[in-house]
């Protein structure tokens, strides 16, 4: 089962806002709603910011926001701020056989 | 405060064995899947698989199968990585992580400090 595909960098000024897609097929992303988002920041545990394309978990800012468009999923984080500068990976579940696969990572910098 | 608190890092030589652990705490651990991570120096993350601490049912990624062995000991809220004889290229820092809830399984908010685990003659 290969990565999902996720450019390996992003980047904006504080305030403008950054998009990273994840690319898969239908036997990952396309095929089920449980595409997940991680943060993470080098040397500490990751943090889930979204679940299910498009949810957010509890204490999470509105800045992060999840879509999905057919085998394509979508990570938007508005209104930069330096903190956000991390790595972020996108996971899908893809079967009973695979579980679930992660993205290839996207290194955000905030300029 | 719900928590996962793993051992130590560990240096260990090839062709030896290891365990590592992930000891929950503030909530009910038999109720969440763990889940295992693992990243390699400078690489990015990978699903090892997750097990379920109230039965033991444990499910691999294809790429782990055979290569190591998930348990848990729900009387003491504590999940395990463990391997039988390591190579060099299992050098990695793994994680173990709680489900976001009691019956999802495919997103997981609670994460363990991670484990460094070096292999090295």
């Amino acid at each position: 089962q290969s990565a999902l595909t996720q450019p390996p960098s992003a980047s904006g000024s504080p305030g403008q806002s950054v998009t990273i897609s994840c690319t898969g097929t239908s036997s990952d992303v396309g095929g089920y709603k449980s595409v997940s988002w991680y943060q993470h920041h080098p040397g500490k545990a990751p943090k889930l910011m979204i679940y299910d394309v498009n949810k957010r978990p509890s204490g999470v800012p509105d800045r992060f926001s999840g879509s999905k468009s057919g085998n394509t999923a979508s990570l938007t984080v508005s209104g930069l701020q330096a903190e956000d500068e991390a790595d972020y990976y996108c996971s899908s579940y893809a079967g009973s056989n695979i579980l679930y696969v992660f993205g290839t990572g996207t290194k955000v910098t905030v300029l | 405060e719900v928590q996962l608190v793993q051992s130590g890092a560990e240096v260990e030589k090839p062709g030896e064995s290891l365990k590592i652990s992930c000891k929950g705490s503030g909530y009910s651990f038999t109720s969440y899947c763990i889940a295992w991570v693992r990243q390699m120096p400078g690489k990015g993350l990978e699903w090892m698989g997750i097990i379920y601490p109230g039965d033991s049912d444990t499910r691999y990624s294809p790429s782990f199968q055979g290569h190591v062995t998930i348990s848990a000991d729900k009387s003491i809220s504590t999940a395990y990585l463990q391997w039988s004889s390591l190579k060099a290229s299992d050098t990695a820092m793994y994680y173990c992580a709680r489900s976001l809830y009691i019956g999802k399984e495919d997103s997981f908010d609670i994460w363990g400090q991670g484990t460094m685990v070096t292999v090295s003659s």
